[in-house]
């Protein structure tokens, strides 16, 4: 079975335009989470959508949005880019979106701000 | 106090030896927790979840929970150099928060 997948794998853009990072989950699986992770550090929770809705939100400005396709697909946006918002982006799919439900994580999108 | 929280390290273990990688949690965390490793420019990959206090064993891996010291542990055993990557640790708080990470070195 095809794991999560993420497109692009780089992206580069410059301060001020936006992005959007885009997630397949595993097959059956109906939660997909956004993370992002600077380096040295540990993946920062920035939402979680379950069956088209949201679950949860992170600490993270309103320039991040998201949303989850009937087919359990989600795109990350990003608005008004900044230089800090250079980072791994990494998407997680689970079964569900519960407190055991084990998250699996896609390879990741690397984006530059310039 | 931070949620979930990790030493940076770097920890450096003879190949072979047993790697001991240790997690805090704070009261803001529930029952489940899990141990993610990470290679260098790669994505997190899961080793193992717990989510009872005691141990849980996986080939050469040993999750360890004690919920009264708030604490979770990751033995690696016959550690290899392939070993050597971040290790993440993560709880749920209403969502999934996870420690800095540790990195790991297995020296041969």
């Amino acid at each position: 079975d095809a794991g999560v997948t993420q497109s692009p794998t780089h992206l580069i853009k410059t301060r001020g335009q936006q992005v959007t990072l885009r997630c397949s989950p595993i097959s059956g699986h109906k939660s997909v989470s956004w993370y992002q992770q600077v380096l040295g550090q540990g993946p920062q929770f920035i939402f979680q959508y379950y069956e088209k809705e949201e679950r949860g939100r992170g600490n993270f400005p309103d320039r991040f949005s998201a949303r989850q396709f009937p087919n359990y697909s989600s795109e990350l946006n990003v608005n008004a880019l900044l230089l800090g918002d250079s980072a791994l982006y990494l998407c997680a799919s689970s079964l569900q979106s519960g407190p055991s439900d084990t998250q699996y994580f896609g390879p990741g999108t690397r984006l530059t701000v310039l | 106090q931070k949620e979930v929280e990790q030493n940076s390290g770097p920890l450096s273990v003879p190949e072979g030896a047993i790697a001991s990688l240790n997690c805090t949690y704070s009261d803001r965390v529930s029952q489940s927790f899990f141990w993610y490793r990470q290679y260098s420019g790669k994505s997190p990959e899961l080793i193992m979840s717990i989510y009872s206090n005691g141990d849980k064993e996986d080939g050469r891996f040993t999750a360890q929970l004690n919920k009264a010291s708030q604490y979770v542990s990751l033995l690696i055993r016959d550690s290899q150099p392939s070993d050597s990557a971040t290790y993440l640790c993560a709880a749920w708080a209403q969502k999934l928060v996870f420690g800095q990470g540790t990195r790991l070195t297995i020296n041969p």
